[in-house]
């Protein structure tokens, strides 16, 4: 019983390729996330979504393109991918806000993404 | 900016013995910090939090320090074991952020 899946786990692409990454999560949060971790390991916050409307864009490149088609689902699609997109990408959700905090974080294993 | 930083990349300790790893913050603003732990090839996964309001929080061989005077927090390991051993994130936030700010991160790795 997976909480928070993601797929695929591993993909390596050519340069200006373009690719997709999918999330679910079962625990009927209302926020879903994507992040992204590099080479040494930094997590960084690209994209959040609540009740499937955008509220953060961390200043990513507009070839990232999230899509939540319900709470449940918040996908990651990328465009012509670059060498330095190579990294793995995080989904996770969290409960609605309580009293305006972000909620406990739940992640995904991630999705290893090698541009060559 | 924004920055949570650690102030050591690895820390090695003996199987037994406590682990301290500790975690610098920038922003005056952020008023709840949680760490998380990441197993290799898995996504972080919560440890504990605290709040701004608290000094100290214990869970179950894991202790949380704050000190908001020079913006330091630390997640004390009693009795590391090698199951413990991972990378170990400091997170920050404040209320409407709707996001956390994860630090660099510290790997733990034990010896026997």
């Amino acid at each position: 019983d997976t909480a928070v899946s993601q797929t695929p786990k591993y993909l390596v692409t050519q340069m200006g390729n373009d690719k997709s990454i999918k999330c679910e999560q079962n625990l009927g949060h209302d926020t879903m996330y994507w992040y992204k971790q590099d080479s040494k390991k930094f997590l960084k916050i690209m994209f959040s979504y609540n009740n499937k409307e955008l509220i953060i864009n961390e200043t990513v490149p507009n070839r990232f393109s999230p899509k939540s088609p319900d709470k449940a689902h918040l996908n990651l699609h990328i465009n012509s991918l670059e060498l330095g997109d190579s990294a793995v990408y995080f989904c996770a959700s969290s409960r609605r806000e309580i009293a305006g905090y972000t909620g406990e974080l739940f992640f995904g294993e991630g999705s290893r993404l090698t541009v060559l | 900016g924004e920055s949570v930083g650690l102030h050591l990349p690895t820390l090695s300790v003996q199987e037994g013995d406590n682990s301290i790893i500790n975690c610098a913050y920038s922003n005056s603003a952020s008023d709840y910090f949680i760490w998380y732990k990441q197993e290799s090839g898995k996504g972080p996964q919560f440890i504990i939090d605290i709040r701004s309001n608290m000094d100290k929080r214990q869970g179950q061989r894991v202790t949380v320090l704050l000190n908001k005077t020079v913006k330091h927090l630390s997640l004390q390991i009693a009795a590391t074991q090698p199951g413990d051993s991972a990378v170990y994130f400091c997170a920050e936030t404040f209320q409407g952020a709707q996001k956390l700010v994860f630090g660099q991160g510290t790997r733990l790795t034990i010896n026997p």
